[in-house]
């Protein structure tokens, strides 16, 4: 449950769509998560996904989660520049231990 | 109560000090949790409360490492004999139920 992998770095234009993708090895994860990250400030949770969802939308938000792959992605719709952060996706596995990915940089181009 | 707070924001510290971090929980939350996040890297579980009882340690806590929550509340997380390989951001989180925590803003930790 410790290998959760994210793209280091992504860039799009404002008011386009972002999308984030993860991908664990945990099969026993219960649920999945994305938080942001702003400098200098602690981790702020999005959404999350329950493991039996493939599907979650809240807002500019749509979490999707195939877990035949393992594979988690967060979509931003109507990018906005206060959307620039880093976005960590994480597990939780019993036990009540989550494991965090090492985080994608999203930048917004004006 | 407006969230987790954590004492104190910055430490600098030389090596083979000793030092103790506070975290206060959201009220009532009876799950707390610490973090090491290192630059470039995602949070890394080291341990895990749930009222005053330690449940969970991470092997990434060393025997230098201790952790406490004496009364259910807040908890000190306290790092002997520091090395320049402790410098990190330590995080605290809570939480009520198992799905969703809270963080902290951090205490950033130099060693020199």
């Amino acid at each position: 449950g410790e290998d959760v992998e994210q793209s280091l770095f992504l860039s799009v234009r404002e008011g386009d769509s972002s999308v984030i993708n993860c991908t664990y090895t945990d099969s026993s994860s219960t649920y999945l998560y994305w938080y942001k990250q702003e400098p200098g400030a602690g981790l702020q949770l999005l959404t999350y996904i329950f493991s039996n969802m493939d599907m979650k939308q809240d807002q500019r938000l749509t979490v999707l989660l195939n877990k035949k792959d393992k594979h988690l992605s967060l979509r931003i719709a109507d990018t906005q520049t206060g959307d620039s952060a880093i976005y960590f996706c994480a597990e939780r596995v019993p036990g009540n231990q989550f494991y965090f990915g090492t985080g994608t940089s999203l930048t917004v181009i004006p | 109560d407006t969230g987790v707070s954590q004492d104190p924001r910055h430490k600098i510290t030389k090596r083979g000090q000793n030092v103790t971090f506070r975290c206060d929980p959201i009220s009532e939350h009876n799950r707390l949790y610490w973090y090491r996040q290192t630059l470039g890297q995602g949070p890394e579980f080291l341990t895990y409360f749930q009222n005053e009882a330690q449940l969970e340690k991470s092997r990434l806590l060393s025997d230098r490492f201790s952790a406490e929550r004496p009364k259910g509340s807040f908890s000190t997380l306290e790092i002997q004999r520091t090395e320049q390989g402790d410098s990190a951001m330590y995080l605290c989180a809570s939480s009520i139920d198992r799905v969703e925590q809270f963080f902290g803003p951090g205490t950033r930790l130099t060693v020199l």
